[in-house]
C-alpha cells in the first residue's frame, strides 16, 4: 500500500516564526489532504490539494504530485497553531479511504 | 451545517463487554468513514460506506467489529467482546461523492470522536 512519511516529527517555534512541514508519499495519488488536530483532539480539514498550490490566510500548501511530495507552510505562527498536522493521501478512480501519515507535532510558544 | 456528530464522547467498559458507537454525518454527505486513532499515531482506516452500502473494510477490522448504516444516514460501530487493545479514539468522518467536477476526491470532515477505554 501507499506509504506516507511526514517530517519533521516534532517542531518547536516561537510565536511569529514561519515553518514548513513536509509529506512524502510512495506512490501516485489523486487525493491529498492536510489536517490539523488541535490539543483537544478535533481534526480540522485544512486543504484538499492533490496538486498545485492553495492559500488560506497564514497557511498555504503545495503538492508536486510528479515528485510525490507536499509541503504545508505556516507563516507568522500563533499559539493556536499548536497541535498535530497530518497529511493523508489516497488513490482510486472510484474514490477510496485516505491513508494518514504519523503527523508533525507543532508547539508554538509565546 | 451542524458538522459530524459522534456519541458518546467517552466510553469506559470492562474487557469482554460489547460497545456501540453512533455517528451522524453532515446531512448532505453520502460517504461515511470510520477510523481508529491510538496515541501518537495518525488515524487508521477501518471501513467506509456510500449511502447504505459498505464499500471497503480494512484488514484491521476483525470479526469482532461490525458497522452498519441501514438507511444511509447515521452509522453505528459495534465492538463485541472488547479487548484492552481496542482502547483508542474512534473517529467518524464524512464526505460527498462524487466530488466536484475535475476532482478525484472531496474534503473529509471529522467528528470529535469517541474515546474508548477497556479496563
Amino acid at each position: 500500500g501507499i506509504q506516507v512519511e511526514q517530517s519533521p516529527p516534532d517542531l518547536i517555534l516561537q510565536e511569529g516564526a514561519n515553518s514548513t512541514l513536509r509529506c512524502n508519499f510512495s506512490d501516485s495519488v489523486n487525493n491529498l489532504q492536510w489536517f490539523h488536530q488541535n490539543p483537544w483532539g478535533q481534526l480540522i480539514n485544512l486543504f484538499y490539494i492533490p496538486s498545485g498550490t492553495k492559500q488560506n490566510g497564514r497557511l498555504s500548501a503545495t503538492t508536486v504530485a510528479t515528485e510525490r511530495y507536499s509541503l504545508l507552510y505556516i507563516s507568522s505562527s500563533q499559539t493556536t497553531d499548536s497541535g498535530v498536522y497530518f497529511c493523508a493521501v489516497g488513490f482510486n478512480q472510484a474514490g477510496t479511504a485516505l491513508i494518514f501519515g504519523k503527523g508533525t507535532t507543532l508547539s508554538v510558544s509565546s | 451545517d451542524t458538522g459530524v456528530s459522534q456519541d458518546p464522547r467517552h466510553k469506559i467498559t470492562k474487557r469482554g463487554q460489547n460497545v456501540t458507537f453512533r455517528c451522524d454525518p453532515i446531512s448532505e454527505h453520502n460517504r461515511l468513514y470510520w477510523y481508529r486513532q491510538t496515541l501518537g499515531q495518525g488515524p487508521e482506516f477501518l471501513t467506509y460506506f456510500q449511502n447504505e452500502a459498505q464499500l471497503e473494510k480494512s484488514r484491521l477490522l476483525s470479526d469482532r467489529f461490525s458497522a452498519e448504516r441501514p438507511k444511509g444516514s447515521f452509522s453505528t460501530l459495534e465492538i463485541q467482546r472488547t479487548e484492552q487493545g481496542d482502547s483508542a479514539m474512534y473517529l467518524c468522518a464524512s464526505s460527498q461523492w462524487p466530488p466536484y467536477r475535475g476532482y478525484w476526491g472531496s474534503p473529509l470532515h471529522f467528528g470529535n470522536g469517541t474515546r474508548l477505554t477497556v479496563t
